[in-house]
């Protein structure tokens, strides 16, 4: 099936420094992604939507300037988050779509998720 | 606004028994999709199974099946033969257009 890559699996950074999470999509071209976090023993909460060639389109409540999203090509989008504190912490997922696979363009592929840890 | 409700935080099931996930959701749509994911521990998600809002047939995944009621927006996960690498949390989702709106979760344990 379609794989979707996440990198990096884990980090730990300081406060107030930034980190940056990318997700890329290794054997189909994905125009549209979308980034989630995962609280511990959670449910996926959906942040925000990454558009290729075109600004994110973020959840309400999910502040853009801290959650800075590019998507730049068709298989790479990217999540910094600026000037992180330890309420950042969290796990961060990514997915995208095939346009081209799956009845009816339905089924979305997960990357393997960031832990990120601010100390 | 579109939810979907997982009312079983934990459930247990011994070993080669059945188990169903429930899940309900709330939408004025007609035409979406319903996925149950499953996130192991390593936290990949997985797709378990899919269903067309359109479809009256309940889907089948090998051990895995749906009971879907649409008018009732019902749409509930059964697990044949229950094995011990079913362990995992398991998500119902909802998809209109572009987004998936999960549930809170339910834990499965399986008991050997």
């Amino acid at each position: 099936g379609a794989v979707v890559s996440q990198h990096p699996s884990w980090v730990i950074c300081k406060s107030g420094t930034s980190v940056k999470i990318e997700c890329r999509s290794l054997d189909f071209q994905a125009t549209t992604m979308f980034w989630y976090r995962q609280f511990p023993k959670q449910s996926l909460m959906l942040m925000a939507t990454s558009n290729e060639g075109s600004k994110a389109t973020y959840e309400q409540g999910v502040e853009k300037d801290k959650f800075l999203i590019n998507h730049a090509s068709l298989t790479l989008s990217t999540l910094t988050v600026t000037s992180a504190h330890p309420e950042d912490s969290s796990f961060y997922i990514c997915s995208a779509r095939d346009p081209h696979r799956g009845p009816m363009n339905t089924e979305a592929f997960f990357g393997q998720g960031t832990r990120l840890t601010v100390v | 606004a579109q939810t979907v409700t997982q009312s079983q935080p934990e459930m247990s099931v011994q070993e080669a028994e059945t188990v169903t996930l429930s899940c309900t959701y709330d939408t004025s749509e007609s035409d979406y999709y319903l996925f149950w994911y499953k996130q192991p521990p390593s936290r990949q998600m997985i797709l378990v199974i899919r269903q067309e809002a359109y479809k009256q047939q309940n889907a089948t995944e090998n051990r895995f099946s749906v009971n879907f009621q649409k008018a009732a927006k019902s749409f509930s996960l059964k697990i044949s033969d229950s094995q011990l690498g079913d362990a995992a949390m398991y998500f119902c989702a909802y998809r209109r257009g572009d987004k998936i709106i999960f549930g809170k979760g339910t834990r499965l344990h399986i008991l050997p």
